[in-house]
């Protein structure tokens, strides 16, 4: 596609519940990032993969998340047992492997998943 | 403790002035520096990148400065329009090869006719 898509747009779910949040970077993306981000702050880094693997996962607030990114491409972020605080836009992100100087780092944002847990 | 800080309030000025946004930053040695455009609803969006070794980055009417002695870094928009209106995010990275990207909390900029 065009874009970094991200699925479901919104999801509300209630305490306690099983959540699953899924990227689709920009086809040839090497590296894929999840942030979570709530109302009036920045984002927040939760992990990052470089391919198939977790390049840094030290953003990940407990171990009721997890994400894979199984074939390199496509993110799935997990949360179990969701609670109240877990509520937030949960954005993902994604790198090319070029991109020339000025735009090294830069990310692709996709438009979130709005993630409310009542 | 590490942090990044923005300007914390929101920013209203005229049409046709420059807006000036800071973000400062502390326990940090950023390799490079990046701001960010942030629509409601939105996804953030790159605007310019500027490393530990530049002092100044320009692009169209946007200018980014860093001070690696003051820990600071400044990000103007000339000749301001409504269309600016928006949250500017700033991020830092702390790998010269890349990695997390850390962001402030963001600076809200309301640009009025």
């Amino acid at each position: 596609g065009a874009g970094v898509s991200q699925t479901p747009s919104n999801k509300v779910t209630e305490k306690g519940k099983y959540v699953e949040l899924r990227c689709d970077p920009i086809s040839g993306h090497t590296a894929l990032y999840w942030y979570r981000q709530s109302l009036g702050q920045g984002p927040e880094f939760l992990i990052y993969f470089q391919g198939t693997g977790a390049a840094d996962d030290s953003g990940l607030p407990n171990d009721r998340f997890f994400a894979v990114r199984p074939e390199g491409s496509v993110s799935t972020l997990k949360i179990q047992r969701t609670e109240r605080g877990d509520s937030a836009v949960y954005l993902c992100a994604s790198i090319p492997s070029g991109g020339g100087r000025d735009r090294t780092g830069e990310l692709f944002f996709g438009e979130g998943s709005r993630l409310t847990v009542l | 403790s590490q942090k990044i800080e923005q300007n914390s309030e929101a920013l209203n000025i005229q049409e046709g002035k420059t807006a000036t946004l800071t973000c400062n930053y502390t326990n940090y040695s950023p390799a490079y520096l990046q701001w960010y455009r942030q629509d409601p609803g939105r996804g953030p969006v790159f605007l310019l990148l500027i490393r530990e070794n530049e002092k100044e980055k320009r692009k169209e009417r946007l200018k980014v400065t860093f001070d690696t002695t003051l820990k600071q870094s400044l990000f103007h928009i000339t000749a301001s329009q409504p269309a600016d209106s928006a949250t500017y995010l700033c991020a830092l990275v702390t790998s010269p090869i890349g990695g997390k990207l850390i962001f402030g909390q963001g600076t809200e900029l309301s640009v009025k006719p």
